[in-house]
Formats: structure tokens, C-alpha cells, sequence
């Protein structure tokens, strides 16, 4: 397997633009993480999947955020409009859920709204 | 709700020195424990993991962690730093009790002197 996949590598949009960030996750795993990394906040949790249903989306900062897992393939995570306290990198992982396995991760996207 | 205290946010340590990052943890019950390792522009990498048993775990690279219930904490730790070991390294707690959710500290980044 190739690995927890991530589009685009780089993202720059201006400031009131939609952003629509990719995830691939690997082959077999249940469970799908969005995560934001920036130097103020670190990594924090904003969504995640467990069979492509939504479990926790508490840490979606707000409304402009939107995640949706339409197969267990893909998922994709939405800002609309976008920010520019929104950049950041965007990491996803993909883990099978059980006791015993950890969180695989892409990656990341680098999103630059200017 | 569970929670991961890093409490260094830099540390150096000089090549070829031993190394103790610190962790501690808040949860109800014994957690999943992850350290990953981050570099430059790249993914989370996992260095170790613990599930339950032997509470002093290896790790890839050198690596090792030790879970003291008492203290709650799980610290990293290395006998000889590499200046390859520059990065930034996460300590991560996942609960696990309904569902998988992996929650990380606000890392430590790790440098070293020549």
C-alpha cells in the first residue's frame, strides 16, 4: 500500500476562496483523522471517521469547515470561505481502529489564503 | 477527557548525550500511548507504542519509552543522541473507550548540538 495519500502537497488561494483538501487513506482501515498543524496551536484533532460516519467533529473550528467521507476511499475536507488564519498544514491519517494499531499519516497540505 | 502534556517545547542536547523527553497524561483509565517523530516538512512517523505488558517499550531508531501508571506520564528517552534525531517528537494518548480518537501534545522539538 502507497500509504495515507494527500491533495494537493501546496495550496495557495486568496482570502474568500473555497479550498477543498483530499485524503486517501490506506486500504483496510476504519477509521479517518482530519488533523491542523500550526505553530500557535499545534496538532489538533478537527474530525474523524469510523466507517465513513462522522464520530467527533468537535474540533471543527467553524462553520466554514466541512468534512465529508463518501467511501471508505476518500475523504475531503472543505473551507469555504477561506481565511488567512485558516493556513496551515492539514494533515489526514487512517488507522484500523483496534487497540493494538496506531494512526498512519499523509503527508500533509500546506495551505497558504492570502 | 483525555489529555497529553509535553511540557519542553525545545530542548539541544549535544550528539552522542543520553536524551529524556518528557509526557504525561490525563485519562480515567490506562490509555494507548504513541510517541511520533516528526521532521522538517514531512508526515508523523511512529517511534513507538504501548498497548499494555511491559511497561518499558522499544522503538525503531533507538528509541524507548517507559509507562509509569504512577506518574502518568511515558517519557521518550535515547542513550546516544544522532544529529539525525533533530525533529520534533509528539507524544499521543488514544482512550479508545467507545471509539478511536488519537489526541497528541503540543510537541517538543529537539535539537542538537555538534
Amino acid at each position: 500500500d502507497a500509504g495515507v495519500i494527500q491533495s494537493p502537497r501546496h495550496e495557495v488561494t486568496e482570502m474568500g476562496q473555497e479550498v477543498t483538501l483530499r485524503c486517501k487513506p490506506i486500504s483496510g482501515h476504519d477509521y479517518l483523522f482530519w488533523y491542523r498543524q500550526t505553530m500557535m496551536r499545534g496538532l489538533e484533532l478537527l474530525i474523524y471517521f469510523n466507517n465513513n460516519v462522522p464520530i467527533d467533529d468537535s474540533g471543527m473550528p467553524e462553520d466554514r469547515f466541512s468534512a465529508k467521507m463518501p467511501n471508505a476511499s476518500f475523504s475531503t475536507l472543505k473551507i469555504q470561505p477561506s481565511e488567512p488564519r485558516d493556513s496551515a498544514v492539514y494533515f489526514c491519517a487512517s488507522s484500523q481502529g483496534q487497540p493494538n494499531t496506531e494512526a498512519f499519516f499523509g503527508q500533509g497540505t500546506r495551505l497558504t489564503v492570502v | 477527557a483525555q489529555s497529553v502534556t509535553q511540557p519542553d517545547i525545545h530542548i539541544t542536547v549535544s550528539e552522542g548525550a543520553s536524551l529524556e523527553l518528557r509526557c504525561n497524561y490525563s485519562y480515567g483509565a490506562t490509555p494507548y500511548l504513541f510517541w511520533y517523530v516528526q521532521s522538517p516538512g514531512q508526515g508523523l512517523q511512529l517511534l513507538l507504542k504501548y498497548f499494555s505488558g511491559d511497561t518499558l517499550v522499544q522503538g525503531i531508531k533507538g528509541f524507548e519509552a517507559e509507562f509509569k501508571r504512577s506518574q502518568s506520564s511515558f517519557n521518550l528517552r535515547k542513550p546516544s543522541v544522532h544529529w539525525s534525531d533533530a525533529a520534533e517528537y509528539f507524544c499521543a494518548v488514544d482512550s479508545y473507550s467507545s471509539a478511536s480518537k488519537i489526541i497528541f501534545g503540543s510537541g517538543t522539538r529537539l535539537s542538537i548540538r555538534p
